[in-house]
């Protein structure tokens, strides 16, 4: 079975620091990897999303990935944290029928002024 | 358009109580799916409906948990008997079907059971 693994639990970084948040997953087939962020009382909002092709993936609020196969990794990025990614992030895999999503336990983001 | 919503935004019941969690998905996605986020963890699969029928429930923990989807829309998420353990927030997420490939899942923003 897939399986996700979020080592940090918790990240403090300074306001305009750089950010990342690693994810390692098992799975046995080519993955469909994801971020996710939750923000209080929010839904969860995609960032981005690796299919295949190209390793390094953009996303939305100035987030990037890279999808390293040999680590079995897809750690998120941020070049300079800004006061509102405070905030939880999950990564996730999808299943090979590509119906139901599994998460990593989440990292919790706190970003100090 | 709007997106995903749920109903009630919190839930607040005793032990051994019914309660119905209302999801209504995005028009026109025949995908629907229900997760479960406990305190501290990353939400869990339960069930995965296409249109009318539950395709996929092997994520529903045992036979107190049971969802509907009787015109392939909205859907009810039903728990019998709960227990303190059911306490958590859970979210509906729907996505355009049938899963020929992956399809963006979208996200509502949960209904907070808590049980007492």
């Amino acid at each position: 079975a897939q399986s996700v693994t979020q080592p940090d639990i918790h990240i403090t970084v300074s306001e305009g620091a750089s950010l990342e948040l690693r994810c390692n997953y098992s799975y046995g087939a080519t993955p469909y990897l994801f971020w996710y962020v939750q923000s209080p009382g929010q839904g969860l909002q995609l960032l981005l999303k690796y299919f295949s092709g190209d390793t390094l993936v953009q996303g939305i609020k100035g987030f990037e990935a890279e999808f390293k196969r040999s680590q079995s990794s897809f750690n998120l990025r941020k070049p300079s944290v800004h006061w509102s990614d405070a905030a939880e992030y999950f990564c996730a895999v999808v299943t090979a029928a590509g119906n139901k999503l599994t998460f990593g336990g989440g990292t919790r983001v706190l970003v100090k002024p | 358009g709007a997106g995903v919503s749920q109903t009630p935004s919190n839930k607040v019941t005793e032990k051994g109580k019914y309660v119905e969690l209302r999801c209504d998905p995005i028009s026109g996605h025949t995908a629907l799916y229900w997760y479960r986020q406990s305190l501290g963890q990353g939400p869990e699969f339960l069930i995965y409906f296409q249109g009318t029928g539950a395709a996929d429930d092997s994520g529903l923990p045992n036979d107190r948990f049971f969802a509907v989807r009787p015109e392939g829309s909205v859907s009810t998420l039903k728990i019998q008997r709960t227990e303190r353990g059911d306490s958590a927030v859970y979210l509906c997420a729907s996505s355009l079907g049938p899963e020929s490939s992956y399809n963006e899942q979208f996200f509502g923003p949960g209904t907070r059971l808590t049980v007492l």
